[in-house]
């Protein structure tokens, strides 16, 4: 079975610009998450999507925003770049009941994004 | 507050020398509980998990981790470490989300 799979790998912008960040997950995933991982902060949750809706959000500001498609496939976005906001953008999926949670997450390999 | 705490952020051994990493974690919630591991380079890799049952849970690569309820402590452990378990570990626990610890960071020197 493939794995989780992320792209780009490599993204560098310049401050004020968005991006736009893409996770396939494992097939018969439905349970998407996406983490922010900083050498400052480590591995923060970002949110959680699960057949299209978000179902969990963590404590980032409204610039950090995602969504599901109807394939599980998942796609992150943060406006107004700012420098802070350099880090490894990680996307875990992970099988799942709706009303019960996920199960365990299954990692790919990151998005590295800087900010200049 | 939810959070998961691992005691030690650097650790040095030797090959073939016992490994012991600590975890402790805060959460009231049905507890269910990850190793991971990443080695350099690579992405995320789950090492093992805990979900109920039998406190005791292998992983792979000779890596056991114990769930220890009354000290809300999940450590991880292997008898004999190898070179290649040089890796960053983190500890996780499932609160709706995935709370990881800071991480500890193992070298092995042959």
């Amino acid at each position: 079975k493939a794995g989780v799979t992320q792209t780009p790998r490599y993204l560098i912008k310049t401050r004020g610009q968005q991006v736009t960040l893409s996770c396939s997950p494992i097939s018969g995933h439905r349970s998407v998450s996406w983490y922010q991982q900083t050498p400052g902060q480590g591995l923060q949750f970002l949110f959680e999507y699960f057949s299209e809706t978000q179902r969990n959000k963590g404590n980032f500001p409204g610039r950090f925003s995602g969504r599901q498609f109807s394939n599980s496939r998942s796609e992150m976005n943060v406006s107004t770049l700012e420098l802070g906001d350099s880090a490894l953008y990680l996307c875990a999926s992970s099988f799942s009941f709706r009303d019960r949670g996920f199960y365990e997450q299954y990692f790919g390999p990151g998005t590295r994004l800087t900010v200049t | 507050a939810q959070s998961v705490s691992q005691h030690n952020h650097h650790v040095i051994l030797s090959e073939a020398a016992s490994l012991e990493l600590g975890c402790n974690y805060s959460y009231g919630g049905t507890v269910n509980l990850f190793w991971y591991v990443q080695y350099p380079g690579q992405h995320l890799q789950l090492l093992l998990k805990y979900f109920s049952g039998d406190p005791l849970v292998k992983g792979i690569k000779g890596f056991e981790a114990e769930f220890i309820k009354s000290k809300f402590s999940f450590n991880l452990r292997k008898p004999s470490v190898q070179w290649s378990d040089t890796a960053e570990y983190f500890c996780a626990v499932n609160a709706g989300k995935l709370i990881f610890g800071a991480g500890t960071r193992l070298a092995v020197h042959p």
